[in-house]
């Protein structure tokens, strides 16, 4: 089957870093996005990886391992506004996506 | 900006009745996907299109249906709809490759 985990919630503090793990077993493997949800919201894109190593956006970095099926998001100098939920997802083939069940990061002051 | 919409926000529906989920988008995107969300189970593929009249099944195609007569448009059908299906519906469209895929603001459907 085709599985992709990640923790069910994490709380972090203002200003601090944190890293949410996912962890994938899929039948292919072409590409891993990472989307932010807020509540009662769309999921909006943040990255994309295809290659092994980190991709870095600003506050945010994306890591990929694919031989260990492992990517982390890790979100620096956190803010209020940063609180939501957090989706991985992997697209095995050409066209569909699998998404994790996603984290919810509860941001506090 | 890519811009995906949703022809309802809120819905409500007794059982039995037959229900139309329309999207549009207008980035003349080849890729278009119905999913829905429920806490807990995360976001489930129901059908995706990857063109024009063009259909294939998710991952849970039953009791739902789907028409794309144009490319810019992309229809989920509730034949009969039941109060298990009460859920958000999220319609995406994306070029593939290294692009992403754009979602609609969601549709909050209630069946009574």
């Amino acid at each position: 089957g085709q599985n992709i985990d990640q923790p069910t919630e994490m709380t972090a503090t203002e200003g601090a870093i944190v890293q949410i793990n996912c962890t994938y077993q899929t039948s292919g493997f072409n590409g891993l996005f990472w989307y932010q949800q807020h509540a009662g919201e769309a999921p909006t894109f943040l990255s994309y990886n295809v290659l092994d190593g980190l991709e870095e956006k600003g506050r945010f970095s994306s890591f990929l391992s694919r031989s260990k099926g492992y990517s982390y998001l890790l979100l620096k100098e956190l803010q209020m506004k940063d609180s939501a939920s957090y989706l991985c997802a992997v697209r095995p083939g050409t066209y569909k996506y699998i998404f994790g069940t996603g984290t919810r990061l509860k941001v506090l002051a | 900006d890519v811009k995906v919409t949703q022809s309802s926000r809120y819905l409500v529906k007794r059982t039995g009745e037959k229900v139309f989920l329309e999207c549009v988008q207008d980035m003349d995107h080849e890729n278009m996907f119905w999913y829905r969300q429920d806490p807990g189970l995360g976001l489930r593929l129901i059908y995706f299109s990857y063109d024009v009249k063009m259909k294939e099944k998710g991952d849970i195609p039953e009791g739902y249906s789907v028409s794309r007569e144009k490319k810019e448009r992309f229809s989920l059908i509730l034949e009969s709809a039941s109060t298990n299906q009460t859920s958000m519906y999220l319609c995406a469209s994306g070029q593939g490759g290294q692009e992403t895929q754009y979602f609609g603001p969601g549709t909050r459907l209630l069946v009574l």
